[in-house]
């Protein structure tokens, strides 16, 4: 099976500061997912990868897949406290539609 | 919002019980995923439908069955629930690669 490894486990930073997070596979990468997740609520899609060297921006937040290296990861630019939350990696199983997910990365925003 | 919708938000069950779960999906989806997700976790694939037919499945006993209607909707029983049953329960709605999540149903099992 898939294994994704997100760090930080979690982050807090200070409102206006730049972040990373980071999403590692144990296998090749086929199409890699980023959602955010507010406490005990649904994933609000963000992005998806599918190509070596892929890099999507959506407002503030920007993703990018290195295939390569197995990994992708999520940079937001000027945080805000409307960035908080949690951010989930998921990657494409063999059943289209199948995702496996990583554990999450917890991210505060503080003013 | 992405049109996925589930029901119902919150429910509490006794161990041993069964329970339905229901999720509409998104219009023009024929794909519906089923999702597990507990506590300080990341979702786990449950199974998926595809018009109608179950299409993968995860590792999760066959107490956990599903169901796709042709209007694409879909539910999901758990029979004799355990207390490792409680947890989020996340449909997905898909046509190709890109999935959509609804807000989810909170199960607790006491």
């Amino acid at each position: 099976s898939q294994e994704l490894e997100q760090s930080p486990q979690s982050l807090i930073v200070q409102e206006g500061k730049n972040l990373t997070i980071n999403c590692t596979s144990s296998k090749t990468l086929y199409g890699l997912y980023w959602y955010k997740q507010k406490y005990g609520e649904g994933l609000i899609f963000l992005m998806m990868l599918q190509k070596g060297g892929e890099e999507k921006s959506h407002e503030k937040i920007t993703a990018k897949l290195d295939e390569k290296k197995q990994q992708s990861s999520l940079h937001i630019t000027a945080s805000q406290p409307s960035h908080a939350g949690i951010y989930l990696c998921g990657v494409r199983g063999s059943t289209l539609g199948r995702l496996y997910f990583g554990r999450g990365t917890q991210l505060t925003v503080w003013p | 919002e992405t049109g996925v919708t589930q029901s119902p938000t919150h429910l509490i069950k006794t161990r041993g019980q069964q329970v339905t779960l229901r999720c509409s999906s998104q219009s023009g989806h024929n794909t519906v995923s089923w999702y597990q997700q507990a506590l300080g976790q990341g979702p786990q694939f449950i199974f998926q439908y595809y018009r109608e037919e179950e299409n993968g499945r995860g590792n999760f006993p066959p107490r956990f069955s599903g169901l796709q209607f042709p209007n694409y909707s879909s539910e999901l029983n758990v029979n004799a629930l355990e207390l490792d049953d409680s947890a989020l329960y996340l449909c997905a709605s898909s046509w190709g690669y890109e999935q959509y999540f609804g807000p989810g149903t909170r199960l607790t099992v006491t």
